[in-house]
């Protein structure tokens, strides 16, 4: 199986600010790779797909790069509502697995 | 509006059997493909398996195999998913979620989920 390697696990960040998160591989999945927002209590949100592709609705304040091994998740001008846990997935081959997840709080 | 609707919440005993369904709304289930996820309270997602939009073919990971088993019904444009043998250890939120492929890039998206049914396992 796929592992994937979400960093960090959790962090902190104002209002306006930028937040990076990172999803690392163990083996190539191209762009293969999905990420996906969890407000609590909520199901999943399809934030990203292929890798780079905002996905319709979405604002554009999130954005995904990165392909084979290593992928980004940047969130641009942080809001309040943006307060949740991001998940990354990959689809390249099953099972389709998710990694650990990212909590994200607003100070 | 296009949504997927799922059954409600289950309180099972361990070795029973649970059956979650999902019902697609606003659009033909059968179009698309359906993956089932699972979250453990507190943990993270945990993928299950799928049922594909062509020829309703399955595919588990490893872990639930034998134990699940993934159904649609076109009639009622329901899928379901029947998780047996049950352990406390499957205490979660199930999810199903629907596939989208692209024919062109080959990529699979979960561009639509359930609310979610909670499933608890308890003596």
């Amino acid at each position: 199986d796929i592992q994937l390697t979400q960093s960090p696990s959790s962090l902190s960040a104002s209002v306006g600010d930028r937040v990076t998160i990172t999803c690392r591989a163990s083996q190539t999945i191209y762009s293969f790779l999905n990420w996906y927002q969890q407000e609590p209590g909520k199901a999943p949100k399809l934030l990203i797909h292929a890798a780079s592709t905002l996905q319709s609705g979405v604002p554009s304040r999130f954005s995904g790069s990165g392909s084979g091994t290593a992928f980004t998740l940047t969130l641009n001008s942080l809001q309040a509502e943006d307060l949740a846990t991001y998940y990354c997935q990959q689809t390249y081959s099953s099972p389709y697995t998710f990694g650990q997840g990212t909590k994200l709080e607003i100070k | 509006q296009v949504q997927l609707v799922q059954s409600g919440a289950e309180v099972k005993k361990p070795g029973a059997s649970v059956r979650v369904s999902c019902k697609a709304a606003g659009y033909t289930l059968t179009n698309y493909g359906i993956s089932w996820v699972r979250q453990a309270p507190g943990q993270g997602l945990e993928w299950m398996g799928w049922i594909t939009r062509y020829n309703g073919n399955t595919n588990h990971a490893q872990k639930f195999q034998g134990r699940v088993t993934l159904t649609t019904d076109t009639s009622t444009n329901t899928a379901y998913m029947e998780l047996r043998s049950l352990r406390s250890d499957d205490t979660a939120v199930y999810y199903c979620a629907r596939e989208y492929f692209s024919d062109t890039s080959m990529e699979v998206r979960f561009d639509l989920w359930g609310q979610g049914s909670l499933v608890t396992v308890s003596s």
